[in-house]
């Protein structure tokens, strides 16, 4: 079946720090490979997306790049902030026919310390 | 609009009690969903609904009732929950897949945090 694992933290990092959330996925087929971010007390918000192989998503700062031959999608970002505190998902969604929804990762918490 | 939105956002009953979590969406999505998500940990997908009807149950207990009576709306029914059901209620909402205009993600509301006493 699918599967996601993800570095589980918590991940404590100072602020202007380079931050790397390792994902590496298994699946059949060829899946859309996504990052949530969850802030306290809230749903998830969808961070970045990417669908096919080498496709490389980005948003507020983050980056992740679909790689197929490694089967990862590692989340990225030059300097985080305070305001990135949160837990990050990463997900995939089988884009076959059958079971729908999305597999998640066991989640980062992400802690930026002034 | 590309909300989803879910009340109440608090909710808090006693194991005999009958309440609903409600869910509604305006971006003509037609696949819809319902997650668990108890602390730390990942939400586990729990219903989903296709086209109005229910396509996947994770072997939910009964005491769960998912309802969908029409396409933006979609209701958790709950009867004679435990202390354990307590948790994060999420609902999300997305394209079919197959479809040219899906990108994919799944939108999910704020959630409903329930505690069963």
């Amino acid at each position: 079946g699918n599967s996601v694992t993800q570095m589980e933290g918590p991940v404590t990092l100072s602020e202007e720090a380079f931050l790397t959330i390792n994902c590496t996925y298994t699946a059949t087929g060829y899946p859309s490979l996504f990052w949530y971010v969850q802030y306290p007390g809230e749903g998830l918000q969808l961070l970045l997306k990417a669908t096919k192989a080498d496709d490389k998503g980005s948003n507020k700062g983050f980056e992740a790049t679909y790689r197929k031959e490694t089967t990862s999608f590692h989340l990225e970002k030059g300097s985080v902030q305070v305001s990135d505190s949160a837990v990050y998902f990463c997900a995939l969604r089988y884009s076959g026919g059958g079971a729908d929804g999305l597999t998640f990762g066991k989640g980062t918490h992400l802690i930026i310390q002034p | 609009d590309t909300e989803v939105t879910q009340t109440p956002k608090h909710l808090v009953m006693g194991m005999t009690n009958k309440k609903s979590l409600k869910c509604e969406q305006h971006m003509g999505h037609r696949a819809m969903y319902w997650y668990k998500q108890k602390a730390k940990k990942p939400p586990e997908l729990m219903f989903v609904y296709s086209y109005e009807k229910l396509s996947i149950n994770e072997s939910v207990p009964s005491r769960f009732s998912p309802e969908c009576p029409n396409s933006s709306l979609l209701n958790l029914h709950l009867h004679a929950l435990q202390p354990e059901d307590s948790a994060l209620y999420l609902c999300a909402s997305s394209h079919q897949k197959g479809l040219a205009v899906n990108t994919g993600e799944l939108f999910f509301g704020e959630g409903s945090r329930l505690t069963v006493l």
